[in-house]
């Protein structure tokens, strides 16, 4: 079993649809990270988050630390959210700041 | 302005040759990572260096090598041993330290194909 597991793997939307990508992890951890891969490869971080909840124009993130699970929310869909979603931990005591990641979710969103 | 550029975007080579993919960042980090991404997969760490003059093996470093002799600097060389070699390669940077020292930092990427 991955330490770091995402949901859906893949996921097509209709434009204006709300979105939720889910991560569920199994390590103890500094921080959590939301990354975004457009089709050209670039990746950018989209998230830091240690405790509670982010909000970045449509995009939400919370994380519940008991739990070991956090959510990416897109409100308001549009075709130019298409891209990998990807979550990654900054797993707490290794001694570097190596991230274990997850494999991604596929977002496709129609017009 | 501050960021991490990889060169080139894309690289071609013959079977049995070593290649090096260029990694520089401009950011001040101390820190800096290896990843490679085949189609349809996750990021598979190669090597990671947290300081100048030290670096460690990652999960997938066998055919790889790498240098740190300049804090900006973390070239990636392929050796004829990977295997495999065909792959995009994605160089990253952290500062290396407590808080947001954890966020890493990516550059574009560089395609290899091998044939």
């Amino acid at each position: 079993k991955n330490e770091v597991e995402q949901s859906p793997q893949n996921l097509t939307a209709q434009e204006g649809e709300f979105i939720t990508i889910n991560c569920s992890y199994s390590v103890g951890i500094s921080a959590l990270h939301w990354l975004q891969q457009h089709p050209g490869g670039g990746i950018v971080s989209l998230f830091m988050l240690s405790s509670g909840k982010k909000k970045h124009g449509r995009l939400i993130a919370t994380i519940n630390i008991q739990e070991k699970h956090s959510s990416l929310h897109i409100t308001a869909s549009h075709p130019r959210d298409s891209a990998v979603y990807i979550c990654a931990v900054s797993p707490w005591g290794s001694g570097t700041y190596k991230y274990i990641f997850g494999t991604g979710t596929r977002l496709k969103v129609l017009a | 302005d501050g960021g991490i550029t990889q060169s080139p975007k894309y690289l071609f080579r013959k079977e049995g040759q070593n290649v090096t993919l260029s990694c520089e960042q401009n950011l001040n980090h101390d820190a800096m990572y290896w990843y490679r991404q085949d189609p349809g997969q996750g990021l598979r760490l190669i090597y990671y260096s947290q300081i100048v003059n030290d670096f460690q093996k990652g999960d997938i470093a066998e055919g790889y090598s790498v240098s740190r002799e300049k804090k900006e600097s973390f070239p990636l060389t392929v050796t004829s041993a990977q295997k495999n070699p065909t792959a995009f390669y994605l160089c990253a940077s952290s500062a290396g330290s407590s808080g947001r020292g954890y966020e890493q930092y990516f550059g574009p990427g560089t395609r290899l194909t091998v044939t």
